[in-house]
């Protein structure tokens, strides 16, 4: 069966500090993987999206970057962070674009003091 | 710009009452997907409709789709408290990787 990992699940970081934050999927091959922020009590907001290794794009113009280094992981980061950066970051993929659902990770809080 | 509209996004009912939820959205998509997310928790996917007139049920939960008039609905029969959470309806967004595009949630409370 298929699995999605985040970590770390939570983080305080200073302002101006860096960010990765991982993401892995096992038990499917080639899958389309997501980025999503929810900011407190707020919907969520598609921050990245990645059809294939080393191919990126980005939705909304930020500090954040992405990387997708191999098939199955995707990295969130950033070199210096904003107090607009907190939020609940959600990892996601989708196998069959055709009918199937997203699968999110556990998600990871991220908190800028 | 696609756009996906919940009402209403607050709703307290007590134990035992029927309520519905309303998921309007702007394309021509023919599927539809509902998640739950508890409090501090991710979401998790609760019925995927993939055609005109679909209807899924789960427990007190049931979810149709009307892509005529798109619109999708969330029925809750005799709600119980283990149902308080935040529910997200969402269509596919073609343009970005077959990403979801959700709307802004409907936080659900379910009282004594």
């Amino acid at each position: 069966s298929q699995t999605i990992h985040q970590w770390p699940a939570t983080l305080v970081q200073p302002v101006g500090s860096p960010l990765s934050l991982e993401c892995t999927v096992e038990g499917t091959s080639n899958p389309n993987l997501y980025w999503y922020r929810q900011a407190a009590g707020r919907g969520l907001q598609l921050l990245f999206y990645s059809v294939g290794i080393g191919q990126i794009s980005s939705e909304v113009p930020q500090n954040l970057s992405a990387s997708r280094p191999q098939d199955r992981q995707f990295i969130l980061s950033s070199k210096k962070l904003l107090l607009s950066d907190s939020g609940f970051y959600l990892c996601a993929w989708r196998s069959r674009p055709q009918d199937g659902e997203l699968f999110f990770g556990e998600g990871s809080r991220l908190t800028v003091l | 710009e696609l756009k996906v509209e919940q009402n209403p996004l607050f709703l307290s009912m007590q134990e035992g009452k029927n309520y519905t939820i309303y998921c309007n959205y702007s394309t021509t998509s023919d599927r539809l997907y509902w998640y739950r997310q508890d409090p501090g928790k991710s979401l998790e996917s609760l019925f995927v409709l993939l055609s005109n007139g679909a209807v899924k049920q789960e427990g007190r939960l049931m979810a149709s789709l009307d892509t005529k008039a798109r619109l999708s609905t969330l029925h809750i029969t005799a709600a119980v408290h283990d149902l308080s959470a935040t529910y997200f309806c969402a269509v596919d967004e073609t343009y970005s990787g077959y990403a979801l595009n959700f709307g802004k949630g409907t936080s659900l409370l379910v009282t004594p």
